[in-house]
C-alpha cells in the first residue's frame, strides 16, 4: 500500500460526459501528479501541483483540469469525454516538489468512456 | 527532443536466471533516472534510482546501470522470481518539472 488513494476505482460513463477523479496523497506529501496510461502504453505526464499551486503542466488536454486543495488532496475533472479518453488515470504524490525522488502511485481510477 | 524508449517491447527469463531490461533516453540534460515495477491491476512501484553522476547504483537483488555517452539505462535484477513478473518502466526527469516515462518491457519468468 503505497498510502495514496484514489477514488473511484471504476467508472464507466458516456461520451461528452463529465467527470471527477479523486486523489489523497500520502499525509505529509505536498506534491501531486497525474497521469494518465492508456491501453498498453506508458504513463503520460498530466500535470503536477505542490501546495495548492499548480507547478508542471504536460500534455493534458484543454477538456481536462485539476486543482489541489487546502487539505493537499486533489481533483481531476475530465469533461466533454470522448472514446480515446478511456484509460487508466494515476495519481502519485511526493513530498518535494521537483521530479528528483520517489513518487508513490495509487492503484489508478480505471475510466471507460462508452 | 524528451523520449525515452525501450529495446524491447516483453522479456521472458527462467526462474533463477539474471535479467536485463534496457531503457534508452534522448534527452541529454536529463540528469535523474529511475526504474519502476507496475504488477497487473496495481499502480507503479518504486525500485531504484541513479543521478547523472553515477555509473552504477545497487539495490537489493537489483542493478541500474547508467551509460551517459550512448544514453543508455539498464536494470538488472538478480536470480529472478516468479514474483517479478510486471511491466517495467524507465523515467528520466525531462526537465520542465516532470518525469517522462519510456513505454515499458514486460517481463515474463519461465518456471
Amino acid at each position: 500500500d503505497s498510502g495514496v488513494t484514489q477514488t473511484p476505482k471504476h467508472l464507466i460513463t458516456a461520451t461528452g460526459q463529465r467527470v471527477t477523479l479523486r486523489c489523497s496523497p500520502r499525509s505529509g506529501d505536498l506534491s501531486v501528479y497525474w497521469y494518465q496510461q492508456s491501453l498498453d502504453q506508458g504513463l503520460q505526464f498530466l500535470i503536477q501541483y505542490y501546495n495548492g499551486e499548480e507547478r508542471a503542466k504536460g500534455n493534458i488536454l484543454e477538456r481536462f483540469s485539476a486543482q489541489q486543495f487546502p487539505d493537499l488532496h486533489s481533483e481531476l475533472n475530465l469533461s466533454s469525454l470522448e472514446l480515446g479518453d478511456s484509460a487508466l488515470y494515476f495519481c502519485a504524490s511526493s513530498v518535494v516538489g521537483g521530479h528528483t525522488g520517489e513518487l508513490f502511485f495509487g492503484e489508478g481510477s480505471r475510466l471507460t468512456v462508452l | 527532443g524528451e523520449s525515452v524508449g525501450l529495446h524491447l517491447p516483453t522479456l521472458s527469463v527462467q526462474e533463477g536466471d539474471n535479467s536485463i531490461i534496457n531503457c534508452a533516453y534522448s534527452n541529454s540534460a536529463s540528469d535523474y533516472f529511475i526504474w519502476y515495477k507496475q504488477e497487473s491491476g496495481k499502480g507503479p512501484q518504486f525500485i531504484i534510482d541513479i543521478r547523472s553522476n553515477m555509473d552504477k547504483r545497487q539495490g537489493q537483488r537489483v542493478t541500474v546501470l547508467l551509460n551517459k555517452t550512448v544514453k543508455h539505462l539498464s536494470l538488472q535484477i538478480a536470480a529472478t522470481q516468479p514474483g517479478d513478473s510486471a511491466v517495467y518502466f524507465c523515467a528520466e526527469n525531462g526537465g520542465a518539472q516532470k518525469l517522462v516515462f519510456g513505454q515499458g518491457t514486460r517481463l515474463t519468468i519461465n518456471p
